[in-house]
């Protein structure tokens, strides 16, 4: 079955320590994404990477990292987790950059305390 | 001025109704655009895409209007099994190689029995 997994679904952590938000797809999408979604926010992306080893800063990438070292592997790293990262996260693979037909993971809500 | 708007609802709508979403764009530059469905707690699907012609699948129906900027979707017959969160996508070209996918604040429909 064509996915993109995420893990964990849920946490809680307190202030300052590092997690790891694990995405993974087996489609072969060369193009993945993390977004957060906030109330009235909406979908904001943290980072993008068009292909192996080839990652760049999407519009809120402050507090965050990721790695593209596998093409189905993009990790989401937030080395000092603050409160106002809390919030649901989703991974999302494409084909292409530009098609705009994302398949998304199924979320990881982070509750930063 | 966001570059995707859409009002956020809800509109409840009894079942069998048309109901209709607009969501407006900033950029002339955007080059394609998406209809994603979210269901409460869910990760975003994509539901169509808009073609400059006009798009038909089943029930629902989505349109551009390049001149005034902005995509619509029709729902037609209105099903309980509708209620959810829609989402328009806008793909914008910024030059070069690099396209940028903005996500509108989605919609809620909430269709009464």
């Amino acid at each position: 079955e064509a996915q993109v997994t995420q893990n964990p679904r849920y946490l809680i952590t307190v202030t300052g320590k590092k997690l790891t938000v694990t995405c993974s797809q087996n489609m072969n999408h060369e193009y993945m994404s993390w977004y957060r979604q906030d109330p009235g926010l909406g979908l904001r992306q943290i980072y993008y990477s068009m292909n192996v080893e080839v990652t760049d800063k999407g519009d809120v990438p402050e507090g965050y990292k990721v790695s593209r070292k596998e093409k189905r592997n993009f990790p989401l790293i937030l080395e000092s987790p603050s409160p106002n990262q809390t919030s649901l996260y989703f991974c999302a693979s494409s084909w292409q950059m530009n098609t705009g037909e994302l398949f998304f993971g199924e979320g990881s809500r982070l509750t930063v305390l | 001025r966001k570059e995707v708007e859409q009002d956020p609802g809800p509109f409840n709508v009894p079942e069998g109704a048309t109901v209709a979403f607009n969501c407006t764009y900033s950029n002339s530059a955007s080059q394609s655009f998406f209809w994603y469905r979210q269901d409460c707690r869910k990760e975003p699907k994509l539901l169509m895409s808009v073609y400059s012609s006009g798009n038909e699948d089943g029930r629902f129906t989505a349109q551009l209007n390049r001149a005034s900027q902005y995509i619509s979707l029709l729902i037609r017959d209105s099903k309980l099994s509708d209620s959810a969160t829609y989402l328009c996508a806008v793909n914008i070209g910024y030059g070069g190689a690099t396209n940028k996918l903005i996500f509108g604040t989605g919609t809620l429909l909430a269709v009464q029995p």
